[in-house]
């Protein structure tokens, strides 16, 4: 079944580590992103990739990196967690067959202590 | 500036007494409006897309329909299971980013 996926999907982990949220996807979509999104709050676009080893920065500065490196795998990278960086991140995809309409993974809750 | 207003920010429905969501939007160019509803720590589920002004789309109780300044989302005859947080999302013209509003929260009580 064609769907996207998040892992994990609740992170706790102490100030500094170093953390990589997964994002895969089978819809055959060529487009991804990276959402951040607070309670109460709009999603604001943090990443995004129009296909493999194309990435850009979205409309949110965030500190976290991602990369494209097959097609239906986009994972974000955190360097060093810091507390800051609390906040529930959600994938995206879209493309052929989608039209212009963005799919949603169930998303990330990560917690930095 | 490209900006999304949703209301109201919560919304309280007794089952079966039909309401509105409002979505406002101001953009330099629509490339189309979308619609998502979202339950606690899940992700949007995606709804409606609607392109120019006059359409409209409907999927069980909801219906969603666009004016050049404006979408509504109608609800008719509510049940608790439509209970979750509404999302208005605008897609700039020659972009794929969507700017998000800060979404209507619905409780439809039995």
């Amino acid at each position: 079944e064609a769907d996207i996926y998040q892992t994990p999907r609740y992170l706790v982990i102490g100030t500094g580590k170093k953390i990589t949220l997964e994002c895969s996807q089978t819809m055959g979509h060529d487009k991804m992103y990276w959402y951040q999104q607070d309670p109460g709050m709009e999603l604001h676009l943090i990443h995004y990739s129009y296909g493999v080893n194309s990435t850009e920065k979205g409309d949110l500065s965030s500190e976290s990196t991602v990369s494209r490196i097959r097609t239906e795998h986009f994972p974000l990278t955190l360097e060093s967690a810091r507390p800051s960086h609390t906040s529930q991140y959600l994938c995206a995809s879209s493309g052929l067959g989608s039209g212009n309409t963005q799919y949603f993974g169930p998303g990330t809750r990560l917690t930095v202590l | 500036e490209d900006q999304v207003t949703q209301s109201p920010e919560a919304l309280r429905l007794q089952e079966g007494e039909s309401s509105s969501l409002n979505c406002s939007y101001t953009v330099s160019g629509l490339r189309g409006l979308f619609w998502y509803r979202q339950d606690p720590g899940k992700g949007p589920e995606f709804l409606f897309t609607l392109y120019s002004a006059g359409e409209e789309k409907e999927k069980e109780r909801l219906k969603a329909t666009l004016t050049k300044k404006e979408s509504f989302l109608h609800i008719t005859a509510p049940k608790p299971e439509d209970s979750a947080t509404y999302l208005c999302a605008v897609q700039i013209y020659n972009t794929d980013k969507l700017i998000f509003g800060t979404g209507t929260r619905l409780q439809v009580f039995p």
